[in-house]
């Protein structure tokens, strides 16, 4: 099993639709992540989170919110899709005490009509 | 204010051939360096990373890195391309001791030709 999961994987939504992806992983990191990949803009951090009880807005988190339910699950929601909400979302760990790197899930595709 | 360049938003080269991927970093601290590939419908996977010490850096796949402090720059080589060497790479720096913030690279897609 990966040690980063992501569900959905593939996801097509409707304007305005409420879309929830999760994040989970069995890596026993404190610190989660979640980004944003477009074509030609690389990745672009969203949210992240140092512990459950810490959550701090990244670069482009408008339209954007998340929810840390346990050290293990991170999960971002858009409350009310629209169409430039249309991307691969990843969400990927890392822990305080290593070396800073990131592990990656395998990405959830949504694509907004 | 931390930023990552890439200049080269696609690169072709022959299988067999020399590779050199280049990376411009912005960064007010000491950076902490990493190269990230990316297979068609994969997540990124760490290549290397540079924390400290010798600025050539070994990776997985055969891939290096130097790390040159005078030019801001971090680029990824390989002697010899393999034709699994197709992806898209990232190139990232991170501020391990000011809270694990990462900033990425827009990529550069490598195809290579047999």
């Amino acid at each position: 099993d990966a040690d980063v999961t992501q569900t959905p994987r593939n996801r097509i939504t409707k304007t305005g639709k409420r879309i929830m992806l999760e994040c989970s992983q069995t890596k026993g990191h404190d610190r989660m992540y979640w980004y944003r990949q477009d074509p030609g803009l690389g990745l672009r951090l969203i949210y992240y989170s140092f512990d459950v009880k810490d959550i701090n807005k990244g670069e482009i988190s408008d339209g954007y919110s998340v929810s840390r339910q346990a050290q293990a699950k991170f999960s971002l929601s858009l409350e009310s899709a629209i169409p430039n909400q249309t991307a691969l979302y990843f969400c990927a760990t890392t822990s305080g005490r290593n070396t800073g790197e990131l592990f990656f899930g395998e990405g959830s595709r949504l694509t907004v009509l | 204010a931390q930023s990552v360049t890439q200049p080269d938003i696609h690169i072709t080269v022959s299988e067999g051939a020399s590779l050199e991927l280049r990376c411009n970093y912005s960064y007010g601290a000491t950076p902490y360096l990493f190269w990230y590939v990316q297979s068609p419908g994969q997540g990124l996977q760490l290549l290397l990373k540079y924390f400290s010490g010798d600025t050539l850096v070994q990776g997985i796949k055969g891939f290096e890195a130097e790390f040159k402090r005078s030019q801001s720059s971090f680029n990824l080589r390989k002697p010899s391309v393999h034709w699994s060497d197709a992806a898209e790479y990232f190139c990232a720096v991170g501020a391990h001791l000011t809270g694990n913030q990462f900033y990425f690279g827009t990529g550069t897609s490598l195809t290579v030709i047999p």
